[in-house]
């Protein structure tokens, strides 16, 4: 089955600093690749996807890259803001028979200092 | 809309009791999900449905049960509770299974077994 390794599984950055997640995943089929952010006491919430057909995706201060090659994609985060600080998560999806069902990352905690 | 609804918040359980967490969404999506989140594992899928009455097992089944008698409600069920299912469950919901169909979690129930 598809296996997503996460890193770094923590990250501190000072305020408006630039913060980049990544994973790596082992499911050539994989084609949607989401990032989740969970806030203290929250459910994970959506913040960006990419499918195989992109390299890119920005969404203001976030972007993900997704290399199909290497298997590995990317969160960018600009401009930090002390409200960025939260768990997030990777995750792809299961080609072939198991379409659609998410595996996720093991997240990484970022803690931005004002 | 509330979006999906998880209750308890909390619990805690003696080894060997029952359990069931409630699960209800109001989005009238055919798509419902348990995972389960431990500290530096990421989530993991335990059971998932595709509608009412059809459910199938995810990555780490062993020990629950669901069922799915209508498309709200996705309950999970712990027959004999064990210090092993100590752990936060999210249950969400998706209109779905392809990559155009983002998942929407509940804020968990925190569940300590002893």
């Amino acid at each position: 089955g598809e296996n997503v390794e996460q890193h770094p599984s923590t990250l501190s950055v000072q305020e408006g600093d630039s913060a980049v997640i990544k994973c790596t995943y082992s499911d050539s089929a994989s084609n949607y690749f989401p990032w989740y952010k969970q806030e203290l006491g929250k459910g994970p919430q959506l913040i960006i996807d990419i499918r195989s057909n992109v390299g890119e995706k920005k969404d203001q201060r976030i972007a993900v890259t997704l290399n199909k090659t290497a298997k590995h994609f990317s969160l960018h985060i600009t401009e930090t803001q002390p409200e960025d600080s939260a768990v997030y998560f990777c995750a792809a999806n299961a080609g072939g028979t198991s379409y659609g069902k998410l595996t996720f990352g093991q997240g990484t905690i970022l803690t931005v200092h004002p | 809309n509330a979006g999906v609804t998880q209750t308890p918040k909390f619990r805690i359980l003696k080894i060997g009791q029952s359990m069931t967490l409630q699960c209800t969404q109001d989005m009238n999506h055919n798509y419902m999900y348990w995972y389960r989140q431990d500290p530096g594992m990421g989530l993991k899928l335990i059971y998932y449905s595709v509608g009412a009455g059809i459910t199938d097992k995810g990555e780490v089944p062993n020990g629950y049960n669901v069922s799915r008698s209508t498309t709200e409600d996705f309950p999970l069920r712990l027959e004999l509770a064990a210090p092993s299912q100590t752990s936060v469950y999210f249950c969400a919901s998706s209109r779905g299974l392809g990559n155009n169909s983002p998942l929407h979690f509940g804020n968990g129930t925190r569940l300590t077994v002893t």
